[in-house]
């Protein structure tokens, strides 16, 4: 069974860092693409950064960019995003994803863990 | 970057009716589009990929077509489950990203 399970949300002040963790289990966590996709409260989802298999490959919203990294370690199965200074936007549920190909040389987001709350705020 | 434009935002319905949610891109996906269901408090689930394709373990009442610019997901017999709330996503452009629907809310009428 896929799983999913990520940790490290809380509160943090404006202009905080934060690092979140996806631990994964259950597939061969080295041979897919993963993703952090983020939801603010009562609001709709919004993909913030993924890594290819190796990490040699990373891409981030523009909102992110150059405040948010995102990487990995196959050896320990597990997913990481680094936030530095952190603002109010970011403010939001992160889940940790599984990014599969569908056979056109694209890829679907199919698993997804429970999320973790990050809250920036004062 | 490619915008999605999902409609009706809301929509009010009973048990046993077809419902049917639409999702537009600003340019061509070549059916590189998913469907998911999410209700309060838990992560999205797949439902449908490659515009029309079933997620394995989801009944069949759900549907899904379209090409090009303009898809839609169709549930053909609400079930009281059904009632969450459903996204559209466009993953052609990945892996630099994918861009979601704002999103339909699916209620009881």
């Amino acid at each position: 069974e896929v799983q999913l399970v990520e940790s490290g949300g809380g509160l943090v002040q404006p202009g905080g860092s934060l690092r979140l963790s996806c631990a994964a289990s259950g597939f061969t966590f080295s041979s897919y693409w993963m993703s952090w996709v983020r939801q603010a409260p009562g609001k709709g989802l919004e993909w913030v950064a993924n890594i290819k298999q190796d990490g040699s490959e990373k891409y981030y919203v523009d909102s992110v960019k150059g405040r948010f990294t995102i990487s990995r370690d196959n050896a320990k199965n597990s997913l990481y995003l680094q936030m530095n200074s952190l603002r109010a936007e970011d403010t939001a549920v992160y889940y940790c994803a599984r990014d599969l190909s569908d056979g056109s040389g694209s890829y679907v987001t199919d698993y997804w863990g429970q999320g973790t709350l990050v809250t920036v705020s004062s | 970057d490619i915008q999605m434009t999902q409609s009706p935002s809301s929509l009010s319905a009973s048990v046993g009716d077809r419902v049917t949610i639409t999702c537009r891109a600003s340019q061509g996906i070549s059916n590189s589009l998913a469907w998911y269901q999410q209700k309060p408090g838990k992560a999205p689930k797949l439902l449908l990929y490659a515009a029309s394709r079933l997620e394995s373990g989801v009944p069949s009442r759900f549907s899904g077509s379209g090409s090009g610019t303009d898809y839609t997901l169709t549930i053909s017999s609400l079930q009281p489950e059904d009632f969450a709330t459903y996204y559209c996503q466009q993953y052609y452009s990945t892996p630099l990203g994918y861009t979601f629907g704002q999103g339909t809310k699916l209620e009881i009428k």
